[in-house]
């Protein structure tokens, strides 16, 4: 079954510092890739659309300036988390969704981020 | 806006009984509506999607209805198992825009042996 590939699973960084997380579809090709985080015992809450070579779609009140996205190839997207804040500590997860427009999504297997 | 609410108390069920979760939605029409099982500190794993014009869709021991009338999706997983233990979350399309998802947050089921 299709594979997405997310990385580092975890990390743990001084406030101030960026952070990047690294998404890959590893056998079949994502022409869209979406972002999310999560918080404890809360859902997946949408964070913004990465199409392959065009500029992100972020979801209403997510700051652009902060969770920087780049989706250069149809197998890779990255969201940097810029000058991360211990409110920024929270689950990361993407998924990739292939041609079909009700494609199930293929979710990564998450990054914990904690930012001290 | 768009509301999607699932059982908010963790679910407790003995092993062998049926674990029957629900999914409602509000001012909203879906074009299908999916179910994702996830595990701690693990990704959503794609268990299931039902289309708009489908009542009930099966796969294993694992039963979805779909009633757009009342707005709500029932998850059924028949003569459940231990390894059943995990949050099951509902996801709703947004149509024509590409497949973006938004989910549900997630009922936690428990299988006691």
């Amino acid at each position: 079954g299709a594979v997405v590939s997310q990385h580092p699973s975890r990390v743990i960084c001084k406030s101030g510092t960026s952070v990047k997380i690294e998404c890959r579809s590893l056998d079949f090709q994502a022409t869209t890739m979406f972002w999310y985080r999560q918080f404890p015992k809360q859902s997946l809450m949408l964070m913004a659309t990465s199409n392959e070579g065009s500029k992100a779609t972020y979801e209403q009140g997510v700051e652009k300036d902060k969770f920087l996205i780049n989706h250069a190839s149809l197998t890779l997207s990255t969201l940097t988390v810029a000058s991360a804040h211990p409110e920024d500590s929270s689950f990361y997860i993407c998924s990739a969704s292939g041609s079909s427009y009700n494609s199930p999504l293929h979710f990564g297997n998450g990054t914990r981020l904690t930012v001290t | 806006s768009q509301k999607i609410e699932q059982n908010s108390e963790a679910l407790n069920i003995q092993e062998g009984k049926t674990a029957t979760l629900t999914c409602n939605y509000t001012n909203y029409s879906p074009a299908y509506l999916q179910w994702y099982r996830q595990d701690p500190g693990r990704g959503p794993v794609f268990l299931l999607l039902i289309r708009e014009n489908e009542k009930e869709k099966r796969k294993e021991r694992l039963k979805v209805t779909f009633d757009t009338t009342l707005k709500q999706s029932l998850f059924h997983i028949t003569a459940s198992q231990p390894a059943d233990s995990a949050t099951y979350l509902c996801a709703l399309d947004f149509r024509n825009q590409g497949g973006k998802l938004i989910f549900g947050q997630g009922t936690e089921l428990s299988v006691k042996p």
